[in-house]
């Protein structure tokens, strides 16, 4: 069975501070994608960042950049200079291939404190 | 575009009753999902769907079907609703091609049904 585990289930940090968020992923396949979602109280799930297990380079998005150890199976979120509207939960997911759907972790409330 | 388009947004069901939530997406994507998503957990696929006329189970599917009758449309039919179905509910769109990869889902607003 494919899992995903989000060790924090919430986090808070000061505006400005750098923040990581957990993830770690238990698949046996070789090729699949990692994805952060972002879903702020509006309900609304929003792509944060994308990482093609093939690649080695870490995937960066302005001020949302991961570390990806594929040996390690750990796909950690880094959060530099936080703002107020990041306050949110974050969902760590991934899927194999193309065809079935995203496995997800249970989540980590990340609160930014003003 | 509207991106994924999901109706209604809130539903009250008593014990027994069905409904049908309606998905919609006009970004000619030839992928759909429908997920749930439980108080405090993440979300868990229901079914998908790889084009018109293809469908397939996902990991929580009892309960529930789905058709896909055109690319746009992916409705997901609730057959004698019980509590343990009340949920949010999301449905998602995406393109995959062979030999390109797999891009971002994108996702509808939810909705949120409770059977009581």
């Amino acid at each position: 069975a494919q899992t995903v585990t989000q060790s924090q289930p919430e986090m808070s940090v000061q505006e400005a501070e750098t923040v990581t968020l957990s993830c770690t992923y238990d698949t046996s396949e070789s090729n699949y994608y990692l994805f952060w979602y972002k879903q702020p109280p509006s309900r609304q799930m929003i792509l944060v960042i994308r990482q093609e297990a093939y690649k080695q380079q870490n995937a960066t998005e302005n001020r949302f950049s991961v570390n990806f150890q594929k040996a390690a199976k750990s796909f950690s979120l880094k959060i530099s200079d936080s703002q107020l509207g990041d306050t949110a939960m974050y969902f760590c997911a991934f899927i194999v291939g193309g065809a079935d759907g995203l496995t997800f972790g249970k989540g980590t409330h990340l609160i930014i404190q003003p | 575009n509207a991106g994924v388009t999901q109706t209604p947004k809130f539903r009250i069901l008593k014990i027994g009753q069905s409904m049908t939530l309606q998905c919609a997406q006009d970004m000619n994507h030839n992928y759909m999902y429908w997920y749930r998503q439980d108080p405090g957990m993440g979300l868990k696929l229901i079914y998908y769907s790889v084009g018109a006329g293809i469908t397939d189970k996902g990991e929580v599917p009892n309960g529930y079907n789905v058709s896909r009758s055109t690319t746009e449309d992916f409705p997901l039919r609730l057959e004698l609703a019980a509590p343990s179905q009340t949920s949010v509910y999301f449905c998602a769109s995406s393109y995959t091609a062979p030999g390109q990869g797999v891009y971002e889902q994108y996702f509808g607003p939810g909705t949120r049904l409770t059977v009581t």
